[in-house]
This record gives C-alpha cells, sequence and structure tokens, in this order.
C-alpha cells in the first residue's frame, strides 16, 4: 500500500481481556517498528522486525505482550489479559531499514486502546 | 534515563514568526538526529534530518542546526505558519536501527 495501515484505529476492551494489534506495513521495507504512546509521553519502542533476523524484543513491558510478524510483512501485536495501565496509543512504522544514511521511520495513525 | 530531552512541552508563536525547537541529549555516540511532526489522531511524520558530521542542514522552511559541543539541536521554522501547530519530537540514533525519541514539544501558532 501507499503507507502504513493500522487497524483497529480504536479499541475499548475490559481489563482481562485479549486484544490484537495489526499494521500493514509500506511494501518493500523490510523493518518494522511497534511503539507505544500514553497520553503526554513520547514514544516507547516495544519490538523490531528485520527480515528473516530474530526481533529485538527488549522493550516489550511484559510477558502479556507478543508480536509476530508474518511472511515478512503483516505484523499483529497481542496483549493478553489487558490492564488499565495498558490504555495508549499502539504505533506501527516501516524502514527500508538501516542503510548509510538516517533511519527514517514511515509511521501509520495508530490504534488507540483504552482499557476499561 | 533520559538520553534525548525536549524540556519545554509547549510554545507559543505568532503566525509569520520564527518557531524554534529545542532538544538536548546525553550520548555523544548519536550519528544521526531527526525531527517528527505529529498532529491529532495521525502518526508521526518525518520532517528533517541532520548527520553529526554537520551543523546545519535546510529545507524550505525548516533548518535543523546542530550544536556537538553543547550536545543541543534546534529546529527553526520560518516564517510560521498555521499549519505547523502539531507536536514535534526530536529522535537520535547510533549507528543502528534504534531511534531514541525526546517527549514532544506541543507547538501552537497563533493568528
Amino acid at each position: 500500500g501507499a503507507g502504513v495501515s493500522q487497524s483497529p484505529s480504536n479499541k475499548v476492551t475490559e481489563k482481562g481481556k485479549d486484544v490484537e494489534l495489526r499494521c500493514d506495513p509500506i511494501s518493500g521495507h523490510t523493518a518494522l517498528y511497534w511503539y507505544r504512546q500514553s497520553l503526554g509521553q513520547g514514544l516507547e519502542f516495544l519490538i523490531y522486525f528485520q527480515g528473516n533476523s530474530a526481533p529485538d524484543k527488549s522493550g516489550l513491558p511484559s510477558d502479556r505482550f507478543s508480536a509476530e510478524r508474518t511472511g515478512g510483512s503483516v505484523s499483529t501485536l497481542t496483549i493478553q489479559r489487558t490492564q488499565q495501565e495498558d490504555s495508549a496509543v499502539y504505533l506501527c512504522a516501516s524502514s527500508l531499514g538501516v542503510s548509510s544514511g538516517a533511519n527514517v521511520l514511515t509511521f501509520g495513525a495508530g490504534s488507540r486502546l483504552t482499557v476499561l | 534515563d533520559q538520553q534525548v530531552k525536549q524540556n519545554s512541552p509547549s510554545l507559543s508563536v505568532q503566525e509569520g514568526r520564527i518557531s524554534i525547537l529545542n532538544c538536548d541529549y546525553t550520548n555523544s555516540m548519536f550519528d544521526y538526529f531527526l525531527w517528527y511532526k505529529k498532529y491529532p489522531a495521525e502518526g508521526p511524520t518525518f520532517l528533517i534530518s541532520i548527520s553529526s558530521i554537520k551543523d546545519k542542514n535546510e529545507d524550505g522552511r525548516f533548518t535543523v542546526f546542530l550544536n556537538k559541543s553543547a550536545k543541543h539541536l534546534s529546529l527553526h521554522i520560518v516564517p510560521s505558519q498555521p499549519g505547523d501547530s502539531a507536536v514535534y519530537f526530536c529522535a537520535a540514533s547510533r549507528g543502528g536501527y534504534q531511534l531514541i525519541w525526546g517527549a514532544g514539544t506541543k507547538l501552537i501558532i497563533k493568528p
């Protein structure tokens, strides 16, 4: 597609439920990132995928969070047993990967998660 | 440990004047710095970047200045326009895929 597509754009769920957030990156972008932005905060790195390499999961806040990227394209971020502190905007970004220049990320519009 | 800091949560500037957004960092190993702009309900969009080997990069109304000795960079917008009202994020990288982000500065352009 022309840009990074994320769904759903808004998700309201009850505490304890599982949620899945989807990201469809720009075609040809080998790198894919998930970030989280809580109210009034900066972007918090969650996970990074690059080609067939093992993902960098160092930013995942707990084992309730997981992500996968199928076929090097679409990615799904899963949050199990959601808690109220999981409420945030979850942003997906993709890029061509690191080259000799700046690593410019293209972001989707985000998925706003509200846990009641 | 906040490696990238944007100390001003918000900034208000008159339309037509210069907007100056500041960013400080602590890690001297950063090799690229990027500025992103974010409108409500949208993802951040890339604005301009600068390599650590340069001290200035210009693109139209946007200029980024880098002062390595002070570990400080700034984004200048001249002249400021109503459409520039947004949250601006500073980000830094260290030769890899990881970007370290500041908390953002909300710029408000007054008519």
